[in-house]
């Protein structure tokens, strides 16, 4: 078993939207969640960052993570064909040497 | 805001043949990783290195070998190649020790394919 699962999708949602892409993890000793947004042939671009429990908002995104259940969430208001693309989520913990732990990545698509 | 670089971005090698991939971090970035992405994979993380010292080994192949320099840019090498190495590596850098920077920042990867 991965130590994150991350439904691969594909999702594909109309303009305007509010999508919900989650993870779930094993391991009670991450601390930091990440979530990565991913253009074809491009590396990963960091979206959101959050420590340990608690809601973020950026924009358009919102970040939740809820420890005691061992999950998080990225929220996209108002969704926008460019945001087609694939998200992942990644989480660390102190004592793994700051090693990512990649969810697969949720394949999202937005039509106009 | 300066980026991770990574060279080349492209790479096309023969079977056992040798290959190195370079990494350049974000200015006074400490900490590089690298990481191998499979088609439809998520990144898989090799290696890491922290103020030119390794710090952290995943499943890197014997056959690799990483190295971080003196003004902490990073090299993989990879010897012996085989078919199944086809993949994106990606490089990240990030600043250790900051709560609020401590995260990882992503180049934009060299495509090896292996012949």
């Amino acid at each position: 078993q991965k130590e994150v699962e991350q439904d691969p999708g594909p999702l594909s949602v109309p303009e305007g939207a509010i999508v919900s892409l989650n993870c779930t993890y094993s391991n009670s000793a991450f601390q930091y969640f990440m979530w990565y947004r991913q253009y074809s042939r491009k590396g990963p671009e960091l979206l959101m960052y959050t420590y340990s429990s608690g809601n973020k908002e950026d924009g358009r995104f919102t970040a939740q993570v809820d420890k005691s259940s061992k999950y998080i969430s990225l929220f996209i208001r108002d969704s926008q064909p460019s945001d087609s693309a694939t998200y992942l989520c990644a989480m660390s913990a102190p004592n793994t040497g700051n090693q990512f732990y990649f969810g697969t990545g949720t394949s999202l698509t937005v039509i106009p | 805001a300066a980026g991770v670089i990574q060279s080349p971005r492209h790479l096309i090698k023969e079977k056992r043949e040798t290959a190195t991939l370079k990494c350049y971090p974000i200015p006074r970035h400490d900490t590089v990783y690298w990481y191998q992405q499979g088609p439809g994979q998520d990144p898989q993380f090799l290696i890491s290195f922290y103020e030119k010292m390794q710090s952290d080994k995943g499943s890197i192949p014997d056959r690799f070998s990483a190295q971080q320099f003196s003004d902490y840019h990073s090299e993989l090498n990879m010897s012996s190649l085989e078919l199944g190495d086809s993949a994106l590596y990606f490089c990240a850098s990030s600043l250790v020790g900051t709560a609020t920077t401590d995260t990882q920042y992503f180049g934009p990867g060299t495509r090896l394919t292996v012949l």
